[in-house]
């Protein structure tokens, strides 16, 4: 068992630039979620994806962001035109599919580190 | 915005001694959980309970939930310098598929 893992673990890019995270959860979970965190706070909730079904998202998922999983495995999260304010790790998540979806133990992937320049 | 909030902000205590720390949400739960996080190894998943249950042990941990207050206490006894770290509580409620974080303890642990 690896885990669940991300790439890149840092990323540093300018205002406006694209940016593309991957994350790749244990492989026998179908639920996958992806948080922000910044500085000091909680994860916050982005979107959550049930096999390759995204069924919830957070209204802090701007139309500059979006995420997939098209084969129900691994997922990624896009961030356009990027801003400054977008600086922040990125967390990924994911929880067994033969659990309640009332019960539910996430594992955490180690994240990804965004710095906005 | 985040629902729950973890009281206090911060604590620091000598290795031996418990630690308490308090998460106070907002709406009706299913469940609370409790997760560790240090630059060491990221979040961890510590425990969790159910909003039928009012108290829970694993370890050295003790959780307990009171759903009228809308409340939860994590203790940790016999502390050790290992422990610190952030702790989270994050809630999750009928009707939606997120878990909402509380903003975090930080736990010092003095050796």
């Amino acid at each position: 068992d690896t885990g669940v893992s991300q790439d890149p673990r840092h990323k540093i890019t300018k205002r406006g630039q694209n940016v593309t995270f991957r994350c790749d959860p244990i492989s026998e979970h179908n639920r996958l979620y992806w948080y922000r965190q910044t500085l000091g706070q909680g994860p916050e909730f982005l979107t959550y994806f049930q096999n390759e079904a995204q069924l919830e998202k957070s209204r802090l998922l701007s139309d500059r962001f979006s995420a997939e999983r098209p084969k129900g495995s691994f997922s990624t999260l896009e961030i356009q035109r990027t801003e400054q304010g977008d600086s922040a790790m990125y967390l990924c998540a994911s929880s067994s599919s033969t659990a309640s979806l009332f019960i539910n133990e996430q594992f955490f992937g180690p994240g990804t580190r965004l710095t906005v320049l | 915005s985040q629902q729950g909030e973890e009281d206090p902000q911060a604590l620091s205590i000598q290795e031996g001694e418990n630690a308490t720390m308090n998460c106070s949400y907002k709406t009706s739960i299913n469940n609370l959980q409790w997760y560790r996080q240090n630059s060491g190894r990221g979040l961890v998943h510590l425990i969790l309970i159910r909003s039928n249950e009012r108290e829970k042990h694993s370890g050295r941990l003790r959780v307990t939930l009171d759903t009228s207050k809308k409340s939860s206490s994590l203790l940790i006894t016999a502390s050790r310098a290992a422990d610190t770290a952030s702790y989270f509580c994050a809630t999750f409620s009928s009707g939606t598929y997120k878990y909402i974080f509380g903003t975090g303890t930080r736990l010092k642990v003095l050796a």
